[in-house]
This record gives C-alpha cells, structure tokens and sequence, in this order.
C-alpha cells in the first residue's frame, strides 16, 4: 500500500483560477505534514506545514483531517509561476514520505 | 538565506566504479539526510544521519550505501560499487532540530551511471 497517495494530473488551470489537490496518507502515526513545490529537475521546496486547525499563506490554503488520513491544498488567484509540481509530505518518525506529486500547468 | 550546497551537480561514472557525493548542510542544522529520486518517479527516503551516527534507513540503503560526517561541514554519501539503477538525482537535506520538522533540500546531484 502506497503511504502518501496524490491524484498526478495534470491539472491545466487558467490564469486567476482555484485548484484544490488532495492526498491520503496510510501510517496514522504520522506526525508532520507539509506540501513542497518541485520545478522540473530542481530539489523539492517547502511550500507550506499542515496544522490541524487548517493554515494559510497568502494564496494558499492547506487543510489536514487527521481522521480521514487526508490532507488538502488550495491555490487561490493561480499565477504562471505556481506551476511546478506540488507534493504531499508526511514525516513519521525522521523519514520524510513524499507522494509521487500533482502536476500543474497554469496557462495564459 | 543559508542554503545546503552539493558538489557535484553532475556525475558519470562506469557500472561497478565507486561514488562519492558531497554535501554542506546548514551550519547550526543538527540532523541530515539523503533522498533520492530516480527521474520519473517520487522521492525515496536513503538514510538519516544524527550525533554521528545513522539514526534510520531505508531498505534501499543497502550494504553499497555508507554516510559519514569527516568533519564539522561535510556530509557524504559514498555508493562503493554502482548500479545502472543506482542512475537518480540524489538530494541532501538538513533540519535544525526536531521541533518543526522542517527539512531543507540541496539542489542535488545527478548521478549518471553507465
């Protein structure tokens, strides 16, 4: 069973447009949750933490219910350079577990 | 802003010959790691690295894999023997501590094996 599981698109999204990507993750232990942002052939970049009463930073929205196992991303007002590709992190003990990531493409 | 810095940005190397990719974490950073992501796919946990010793791996990091901290800067992976499957960005990264979990990512090495 894949531990972190994200849906990879691509999503192709309008300029100005909402995305929302969602993830599940199988180990209930987990104890932290991030979303980094990864450009094509570049290292991995925090985007964000994940708290459980929900954060946000400037266009985007992260979400975590801990009881579904299921963690959220919302991107507001989408800009050409929000495209990249997101990824759903979860660390359990000093590993981190990444999903294999959601494509997007925001386009003109 | 500090940053991890890795040397090389590119390796080739033969089948069977031996690697060494190096690392610089984040001067006050207390723990380090090693991912790697073969092109195509996600990112893999190798190994964590704490108070000099390794504090988890992965089943990846096999008997081929070994880290060491050779001074108070440098942070290597060395892969004695190379696999064509072993060809994969392979990335650095450190954490302060363990309160925010938050870990930073070098710009990694290529490693190409032929």
């Amino acid at each position: 069973r894949k531990e972190v599981e994200q849906d990879p698109g691509p999503f192709n999204v309008p300029e100005g447009a909402t995305v929302a990507f969602n993830c599940t993750y199988s180990n209930s232990a987990s104890q932290s949750f991030f979303w980094y942002r990864q450009d094509c052939r570049k290292e991995p970049k925090l985007l964000m933490s994940v708290y459980s009463s929900g954060n946000e930073d400037g266009r985007f929205t992260a979400q975590l219910n801990r009881a579904s196992q299921y963690i959220s991303l919302l991107i507001r007002d989408s800009k050409l350079s929000d495209s990249a590709t997101y990824l759903c992190v979860v660390n359990s003990g000093y590993a981190l577990n990444f999903g294999k990531g959601t494509s997007l493409l925001v386009t003109p | 802003e500090p940053e991890v810095t890795q040397t090389p940005s590119h390796q080739v190397t033969q089948m069977g010959q031996e690697v060494i990719l190096r690392c610089v974490p984040i001067s006050n950073h207390l723990y380090f790691y090693w991912y790697r992501q073969i092109l195509g796919q996600k990112v893999e946990f190798l190994v964590s690295f704490y108070n000099n010793e390794i504090s988890e791996k992965s089943e990846i990091f096999d008997d081929q894999f070994s880290v060491e901290r050779p001074d108070g800067s440098n942070f290597t992976l060395k892969i004695r023997s190379t696999k064509l499957e072993d060809s994969a960005m392979y990335f650095c990264a450190s954490m302060t501590d363990r309160g925010r979990n938050i870990q930073y990512f070098g710009a990694g090495t290529r490693l190409s094996v032929l």
